[in-house]
């Protein structure tokens, strides 16, 4: 299957501060990709879709300016934190859809941030 | 009402014995549907994707659909160990790109 690559798979930040997290199509070309945020035993939310050479969209309740994402080319997308908080500590997920074949959305490995 | 609804569980069954998992979904126009496992810890991984009525087969694992009453779930068969995890139901609309999640059921595989 498609291969998405996360990185880093884990980071812990001093509040106050920002933290890059990349998002990589391995083997394809992802034009969109989405970005989640899961905390500890609840399911996946939303945060935004990036999408390649324009700006991203962001689900309501998002902040744009605190999650900024960057999708400069057809394999990269990133999501900087900014002004990291402890509530921020989460686990985030990037995924991208295969064109074709119904779409299939793969996952990144996922990113675990703590903010202390 | 939740667009993709799912039994939080926890749902246990015995070692070799048949997990059944359902997802009901509340958008008409969903045509794409989907089933991840989700490890503690992990990020998802997606198991079986199906797109028409009735059933699909993949080894132990089959997806059935059924658009008229908005359902969807996942039967494992010979249920394993391994197979304990969070299985999240996802739909998406025609065109769309983005998936829709349901809260995940939670399986337990008792040895």
């Amino acid at each position: 299957g498609a291969v998405v690559s996360q990185h880093p798979s884990w980071v812990i930040c001093k509040s106050g501060t920002s933290v890059k997290i990349e998002c990589r199509s391995l083997d394809f070309q992802a034009t969109t990709m989405f970005w989640y945020r899961q905390f500890p035993k609840q399911s996946l939310m939303l945060m935004a879709t990036s999408n390649e050479g324009s700006k991203a969209t962001y689900e309501q309740g998002v902040e744009k300016d605190k999650f900024l994402i960057n999708h400069a080319s057809l394999t990269l997308s990133t999501l900087t934190v900014t002004s990291a908080h402890p509530e921020d500590s989460s686990f985030y997920i990037c995924s991208a859809a295969v064109q074709g074949a119904g779409n299939t959305i793969y996952f990144g490995e996922g990113s675990w941030l703590t903010v202390v | 009402q939740k667009e993709v609804e799912q039994n939080s569980g926890p749902l246990s069954v015995p070692e070799g014995a048949i997990a059944s998992l359902n997802c009901t979904y509340s958008d008409r126009g969903s045509q794409s549907f989907f089933w991840y496992r989700q490890y503690s810890g992990k990020s998802p991984e997606l198991i079986m994707s199906i797109y028409s009525n009735g059933d699909k087969e993949d080894g132990r694992f089959t997806a059935q659909l059924n658009k008229a009453s908005q359902y969807v779930s996942l039967l494992i068969r010979d249920s394993q160990p391994s197979d304990s995890a969070t299985y999240l139901c996802a739909v998406k609309r025609g065109s769309a790109r983005q998936l829709t999640f349901g809260s995940g059921t939670q399986l337990t595989v008792l040895p």
